[in-house]
């Protein structure tokens, strides 16, 4: 089956710099790369996604890549505000409607005003 | 926003006693979920549902045990509660068709 990596698993950055998260998956089958941010008290929500046939996604300060080849993706988030503040989760499936979702471990990012 | 709903939010009990987590959602989606989610953030999948009448096994053995009859309520029930089941429970649910997944804010049990 397939399995995530995530790192770092905590991050802390100062207000304004950027902030980068690394994930690797083993199934070079999985063509689905969502990331979900979960805030304190909250359930995790989907900010981005990105399927295979793309190398990169951006939508505002945040963008994902995609190294198919390496079996790589990271998120990249720019210009971070306190806002930006949670865990972040990586996931990746094969893409029919009968596969889960496998999740890496999570990291949490804190960012310093 | 999501509609998808998760109660009780805290709920701390005794050793040995039988509870059930409830889920709801209102989006009409076929697909619903439980995640156990430990203090070290990760997520780990214990049941999930493709509809009514339908309840499966996730990745991470547990001893509760679900049923879906109506395809907006998807519960959770520990016969026997033990401190071990101390967790964070997430409920999720998702359209058949789409991968993106929706989820409840969660209930926090302590098992004393």
């Amino acid at each position: 089956g397939e399995n995530v990596e995530q790192h770092p698993s905590t991050l802390s950055v100062q207000e304004g710099d950027s902030a980068v998260i690394k994930c690797t998956y083993s199934d070079s089958a999985s063509n689905y790369f969502p990331w979900y941010k979960q805030e304190l008290g909250k359930g995790p929500q989907l900010i981005i996604d990105i399927r295979s046939n793309v190398g990169e996604k951006k939508d505002q300060r945040i963008a994902v890549t995609l190294n198919k080849t390496a079996k790589h993706f990271s998120l990249h988030i720019t210009e971070t505000q306190p806002e930006d503040s949670a865990v972040y989760f990586c996931a990746a499936s094969r893409d029919n409607a009968g596969n889960m979702l496998t999740f890496g471990g999570g990291t949490r990012l804190m960012v310093k005003p | 926003e999501a509609d998808i709903y998760q109660t009780p939010r805290y709920l701390v009990i005794g050793t040995g006693k039988k509870i059930t987590l409830e889920c709801s959602q209102t989006m009409g989606h076929d697909k619903m979920y439980w995640y156990q989610q430990d203090p070290g953030m990760e997520l780990h999948l214990i049941h999930y549902s493709y509809g009514v009448n339908s309840t499966e096994k996730g990745d991470l053995s547990s001893e509760s045990t679900v049923s879906r009859i109506r395809t907006e309520h998807f519960p959770l029930t520990l016969e026997s509660a033990r401190p071990s089941h101390t967790s964070q429970y997430l409920c999720a649910s998702s359209d058949v068709a789409v991968e993106k997944l929706f989820f409840g804010s969660g209930t926090q049990l302590s098992v004393l």
